[in-house]
């Protein structure tokens, strides 16, 4: 089984400063993990994933992760946040090989704010 | 721009009465997911589907929900009779999963409210 643990519920940054939102997995083999962002009154959106292949991964609006195995991390970070970048952003883990399991376990998600 | 899209978007009904939520996947898309997503709970898998078959619906209370594919630019998701904690914001989403991971794709959501 996998699980996702996402550490804050809620992280304010203020405009220009870093964004680091954190997420820990638990799985039984090595996994995929994603990173989704819902805006308000939408649908969860893809970030960024890592699928065994490098390490750091770079996704859309600036963000990047780095999938740590030794720290059972994959923590999502952004140089300088944006106004725009406010919103809820969940952790997502997957088993790696395919078969029937294609279900993906979320974290309970992290509300960005971010201030002028 | 191919997406995912959700009937009805909002949808306010009274206790014991049976709401039935739509989903159209992507065109090509083989597997489809339903979620619902409470302030309590968060995101929580209620079913999916590969090729039109159910693979897991665990997550889905048998005595009211049910989730079918009618066809393959289908999913329904019928729940009779509704209750209050029912009310959630429902999501389909669609993979297309020939490879080994799957990216999901998210609809906009029907947010239920039964009173």
């Amino acid at each position: 089984a996998q699980s996702v643990t996402q550490l804050g519920s809620h992280v304010s940054v203020s405009e220009g400063a870093l964004v680091l939102l954190r997420c820990n997995y638990s799985s039984s083999v090595p996994p995929y993990l994603f990173w989704y962002v819902q805006y308000p009154n939408q649908g969860l959106q893809l970030l960024l994933k890592y699928t065994s292949a490098a390490t750091l991964v770079k996704g859309i609006n600036g963000f990047e992760a780095e999938f740590k195995k030794s720290e059972t991390s994959f923590h999502l970070t952004k140089p300088s946040a944006h106004m725009s970048d406010a919103a809820e952003y969940f952790c997502a883990v997957s088993l790696s090989g395919g078969g029937s399991n294609y279900k993906l376990t979320f974290g309970k998600g992290t509300l960005l704010t971010v201030n002028p | 721009d191919a997406r995912v899209t959700q009937t009805p978007r909002d949808k306010v009904t009274e206790m014991g009465q049976e709401v039935t939520m739509r989903c159209q996947p992507i065109l090509g898309h083989n597997t489809v997911f339903w979620y619902r997503q409470t302030m309590m709970q968060g995101l929580e898998l209620l079913a999916y589907f590969r090729n039109r078959a159910p693979l897991d619906d665990s997550g889905m209370p048998k005595d009211r929900f049910s989730a079918e594919m009618p066809d393959a630019t289908l999913a329904t998701l019928k729940i009779q009779p509704s209750e209050p904690r029912d009310s959630a914001v429902y999501f389909c989403a669609s993979a297309r999963t020939v490879q080994t991971y799957n990216e999901q794709f998210f609809g906009p959501g029907t947010r239920l409210t039964v009173l």
